[in-house]
C-alpha cells in the first residue's frame, strides 16, 4: 500500500491571508501527483497534474510545486477568499500502474470571514 | 462539466441483498473508475476498467465486481451488501491513464443496515 500524507489534516485561516498545506508520497517510482479540491456537497475536481521534478503550476490565485526527489508537494493559496473553503486532494501515481492515483485523506481548508 | 452521472444517488438496502451502482458517461473517455469514500480514509479505489471488458481491481476491490460491456457504462455491484460497505461512492472518468486529471460523478451514497 502506498503512503500519501497530507499535512494538516485541517487548517483555518482568516480571510485575506496566504496558506500552504503538504503532500508527502513515495520517492521512488514516481509518475505524476495530481492535486483536487472538493467543496462540501460537490465533487472532486481537479486542480493541477504534476509530472516533472520543479514543476510549478499556477490558477489564478493557487499555485504548487512539487519535489520527486524529496517526495513532496506544496499547495499555496495566496489571499484566502470564503469560496477556497474545501478539502483539497493530492493523490500519487506510480510507475508501478500509472492508472492508478492514491489519494491522500485531504486537507480540509476553512476560510474566516 | 464532463458528461457523467451516477444512479442512483441515494440507496438503503440491507445486509445480505446485492445491489449495483451505474455509472454513465458522454464523453467517450477510455478509463473508469470506482471509489468509495469514508471518513479518516479519504478516496479509495475500487476497482476500474481500461477499456470496454477489462478491468482491474483497486486496493479495496473485496467483495465488489464491476463489468463494463459498453464504453459509456460502468457498473458495480455488491453481491451481498454488508454494514461494512456503507459508503458514498463516486465514480471517474479519464481520456487516459496517469497525466490526465479524473472527473468525478456526483456521487451515490449507499447505507446498508
Amino acid at each position: 500500500i502506498l503512503n500519501v500524507e497530507q499535512s494538516p489534516q485541517s487548517l483555518h485561516v482568516q480571510e485575506g491571508d496566504s496558506t500552504n498545506f503538504t503532500c508527502s508520497f513515495p520517492s521512488s517510482n514516481f509518475y505524476a501527483l495530481h492535486w483536487y479540491r472538493w467543496e462540501t456537497a460537490k465533487s472532486p475536481e481537479a486542480l493541477f497534474v504534476m509530472t516533472l521534478n520543479g514543476d510549478e503550476k499556477k490558477k489564478g490565485r493557487i499555485s504548487a510545486t512539487l519535489n520527486t526527489k524529496e517526495g513532496y508537494s506544496y499547495l499555496y493559496i495566496k489571499g484566502s477568499q470564503p469560496e477556497d473553503s474545501a478539502t483539497y486532494l493530492c493523490a500519487y501515481i506510480s510507475n508501478f500502474g500509472n492508472e492508478k492515483l492514491t489519494f491522500g485523506t485531504g486537507t480540509r481548508l476553512t476560510i474566516i470571514p | 462539466d464532463a458528461g457523467i452521472t451516477q444512479s442512483p444517488r441515494h440507496k438503503v438496502t440491507e445486509t445480505g441483498t446485492p445491489v449495483t451502482l451505474r455509472c454513465h458517461q458522454t464523453e467517450n473517455h477510455r478509463y473508469m473508475y470506482w471509489y468509495r469514500q469514508d471518513p479518516g480514509h479519504g478516496l479509495r479505489l475500487i476497482h476500474y476498467s481500461y477499456g470496454v471488458k477489462d478491468t482491474d481491481k483497486g486496493e479495496v476491490s473485496d467483495g465488489y465486481s464491476v463489468s463494463r460491456s459498453k464504453t459509456e457504462d460502468f457498473l458495480l455491484t455488491l453481491e451481498s451488501a454488508t454494514s461494512s460497505q456503507t459508503s458514498v461512492y463516486f465514480c471517474a472518468i479519464s481520456p487516459a491513464a496517469g497525466y490526465n486529471e479524473q472527473f468525478f460523478g456526483p456521487g451515490t451514497r449507499l447505507t446498508v443496515l
